[in-house]
């Protein structure tokens, strides 16, 4: 079955100091992952997506096949970084988006 | 450009009666998904539709339904409302790939 791990819930960091939010998925094909943000008051957006593999406000994510994983990660906290994180999978012939259960970053 | 409206942004509705939610897309946009989403269970697809047909649906009772407009325009109706159905309804547009979607501002929906 097509599922999405998000393993805390919460998770508390210290301006300045590293991140690594975790997002684990479990899909035998080929996977289309995405990060979402979700600040206070504002609406679901997309952060990045992991075929781009671009840099937005200094996030990063790598897709780890071998061990399903596409974790979120930046070098440096910052105070306006606290927001709910949602990993994604868009998977399966049907091409339905499957969500983690998110974290929520506080810095 | 106008991003995704949702509307209404909040609704308090009784037991046992039916509501419609309403989505309009951002300009351009043919694919419509609608997702309930509530601290417990986080966010649950409920349906998507492209080109005015449901491409996806997802694992909810025949009680939550939806349509979608030439103009790319959808709505969801929850009928014979229950107490658990209160939730932050969102929707999210796309242009093609489902991944990359444009959420709304959500409706809040309470059943008292």
């Amino acid at each position: 079955a097509q599922r999405v791990t998000q393993p805390e819930k919460l998770l508390s960091v210290f301006k300045g100091a590293p991140v690594e939010l975790k997002c684990n998925y479990s899909y035998s094909g080929s996977p289309e992952l995405f990060w979402y943000v979700q600040y206070s008051r504002q609406r679901l957006q997309l952060l990045l997506r992991h075929i781009s593999r671009e840099s937005i406000k200094g996030f990063t994510a790598d897709l780890n096949k071998g061990e399903t994983s596409f974790h979120l990660k930046k070098p440096f906290a910052q105070e306006e970084d606290s927001a709910m994180y949602y990993c994604a999978l868009h998977a399966g012939n049907n091409r339905k988006l499957i969500w983690g259960l998110g974290t929520s970053l506080a810095v | 450009k106008a991003g995704v409206t949702q509307t209404p942004r909040y609704l308090i509705k009784t037991r046992g009666q039916q509501v419609t939610l309403s989505c309009s897309p951002i300009s351009g946009h043919r694919s419509v998904s609608w997702y309930q989403q509530t601290p417990g269970q986080g966010l649950q697809f409920l349906f998507e539709y492209f080109s005015e047909t449901q491409r996806n649906k997802g694992n909810f009772p025949g009680r939550f339904s939806g349509r979608q407009f030439s103009n790319s325009r959808s709505e969801m109706n929850v009928s014979t409302l229950e107490l658990g159905d209160s939730a932050l309804y969102l929707c999210a547009s796309s242009l093609g790939s489902q991944g990359e979607a444009f959420f709304g501002q959500g409706t809040r929906l309470t059943v008292v």
